[in-house]
């Protein structure tokens, strides 16, 4: 079955630093960009970063830009979000993505962050 | 960034009867390779989104033939010819043409 399964959520507070993680299977994940997308409670959807099939090509929301870093292991078949300087206005469900824009997208269960004191 | 505004932002259906919904970009979506990069989402209750339509008009693997994509430039439609009850939630657009993707706000489906 190809299936994407994030975990790492957690209650954190601010300032404080998170990561994401998730697993892909049924498929070569190392032929497809993959994304994090987040959604806060009650909310839309906001895309937050993406990354290239090997690694090497990045980019970030405005929003997110020199706090959090997406990463993968290809051999893992796992995509990462580290995320640090986490704000009040980071809780979201985040939602690791596969091939968003294209024709193979795919989205995971999604992990909750809750950013709180 | 790209600004996507959909309409209406809550949509009531009678079981049976059709349903549409617009979205507008700031800008054309036409990619240099003739492609529309821009798609529809379906995000049922409790669930993580799916993908309905891609690149303006095709529909994904395994969506219903009562889903329709159409549009071109800056404006695009969602057409579902005979609404049933398992088509609500909530609908996004979004644009793919550049980073930062965007989003529209969502439109709410729900069942008269």
């Amino acid at each position: 079955e190809v299936q994407l399964v994030e975990s790492g959520g957690d209650l954190v507070q601010p300032g404080g630093s998170l990561r994401l993680s998730c697993a892909a299977s049924g498929y070569s994940f190392n032929n497809y960009w993959m994304h994090w997308v987040r959604q806060a409670p009650g909310k839309g959807l906001v895309w937050v970063s993406r990354l290239n099939e090997d690694g090497t090509i990045t980019s970030y929301a405005d929003s997110v830009k020199g706090r959090f870093t997406i990463s993968r292991d290809n051999a893992k078949n796992t995509l990462y979000l580290q995320m640090n300087s986490l704000r009040a206005e980071d809780t979201a469900v985040y939602y690791c993505a596969r091939d968003v824009g294209g024709v193979g997208s795919l989205w995971g269960q999604g992990t909750l962050v809750t950013v709180s004191s | 960034d790209i600004v996507m505004t959909q309409s209406p932002l809550s949509l009531p259906v009678t079981p049976g009867e059709p349903a549409s919904i617009s979205c507008r970009a700031t800008q054309s979506l036409l990619h240099s390779n003739g492609h529309h990069f821009f798609d529809w989402y379906l995000q049922k209750p409790g669930q993580s989104p799916q993908l309905l339509i891609y690149w303006g008009s095709n529909r994904a693997s395994g969506v219903p033939d009562r889903f329709s994509g159409s549009g071109s430039g800056t404006d695009f439609t969602l057409k579902i010819s005979r609404v049933e009850a398992e088509d609500v939630g909530v609908y996004y657009c979004m644009q793919a043409l550049q980073t930062p993707y965007t989003f529209g706000q969502g439109t709410k489906l729900e069942i008269k």
